[in-house]
C-alpha cells in the first residue's frame, strides 16, 4: 500500500529526444508528489512536483503529468540534454505524513 | 547547493562499533529528516524530528538512534554496526510550517558510511 512503483530502472535517449518516467501508487491517500534528480555524489535535489488537483504541471523542460484514476503520474523531459544524465526519483507522500516513500529509481542517460 | 549540511562526508569503521552522523538544517527549518540510501533498498525513510521532538518513525532498526537539539541540528548515531549498514545516509530538512501538511524536503549532500 505504501509502494511507489517506479519505471524503467534505466533509460538511454539521445540529445534532444524527450525520456519518459512513470510511476504508479496504490495509497489513495498520497496527496504530494515529487520528483527529485540525484547526480552520483549528490543528495537528491526536488526538480517538480505535483498534486492530485491538476493533470498537469510544468516547470522549464520538465513536466509531469497526472492520472489520478490511474493511480499513476510520469516525468517527461523535453529537449533533454547530456546534462539530464542523472538517477531521477519520484516519490509520494499525504498530508500530516510528512516521510516521503520515493519510487526506486531511473538512471537516465542523454547521449550527446 | 540545498543549504543542509552534514559530516562527515565519508565514514570508514569496522563491524560492532558505533558512529554518529550529523546534520545541520536549512535555516529556519524545523522538521529534519533521515533517510538511508543502499543498492537493495534505495532510498528508505528512518526517522523525522520537529523542533526537538520525535514526529514519525520509519523503518529504522532498534541499534540505530537519533535526536534533534536545541539549535536544531540532529545527530543520528548508528551502534553494533553490521556489514550490511553499509549505505548512504542523508539528512534532508524543511520549514514544517505547510498548511497543507507537506513541505518540501531539501535534501543534504549524505554521509557514505562503509562497515568493514
Amino acid at each position: 500500500q505504501q509502494q511507489v512503483k517506479q519505471s524503467p530502472q534505466s533509460l538511454i535517449v539521445q540529445k534532444g529526444g524527450i525520456p519518459i518516467i512513470n510511476c504508479a501508487y496504490e495509497n489513495t491517500a498520497f496527496d504530494y508528489f515529487p520528483w527529485y534528480q540525484q547526480f552520483p555524489g549528490k543528495g537528491p535535489a526536488l526538480l517538480i512536483a505535483i498534486r492530485p488537483d491538476v493533470s498537469e504541471k510544468k516547470e522549464g523542460r520538465f513536466t509531469i503529468s497526472f492520472n489520478k484514476s490511474a493511480k499513476q503520474f510520469s516525468l517527461h523531459i523535453m529537449d533533454s540534454q547530456p546534462g539530464d544524465s542523472a538517477t531521477y526519483f519520484c516519490a509520494a507522500s499525504y498530508t500530516g505524513f510528512q516521510k516521503l516513500v520515493f519510487g526506486t529509481g531511473t538512471r537516465l542517460l542523454v547521449s550527446p | 547547493d540545498s543549504g543542509v549540511t552534514q559530516t562527515p562526508k565519508h565514514l570508514i569503521t569496522a563491524t560492532g562499533q558505533r558512529v554518529t552522523l550529523r546534520c545541520s538544517p536549512r535555516s529556519g527549518d524545523l522538521s529534519v529528516y533521515w533517510y538511508q540510501q543502499s543498492l537493495d533498498q534505495g532510498l528508505q525513510f528512518l526517522i523525522q524530528y520537529y523542533n526537538g521532538e520525535e514526529r514519525a518513525k520509519g523503518n529504522i532498526l532498534e541499534r540505530f538512534s537519533a535526536q534533534q537539539f536545541p539549535d536544531l541540528h540532529s545527530e543520528l548515531n548508528l551502534s553494533s554496526l553490521e556489514l550490511g549498514d553499509s549505505a548512504l545516509y542523508f539528512c534532508a530538512s524543511s520549514p514544517g510550517t505547510s498548511s497543507q501538511g507537506t513541505d518540501t524536503q531539501y535534501f543534504g549532500p549524505g554521509t557514505r558510511l562503509t562497515v568493514l
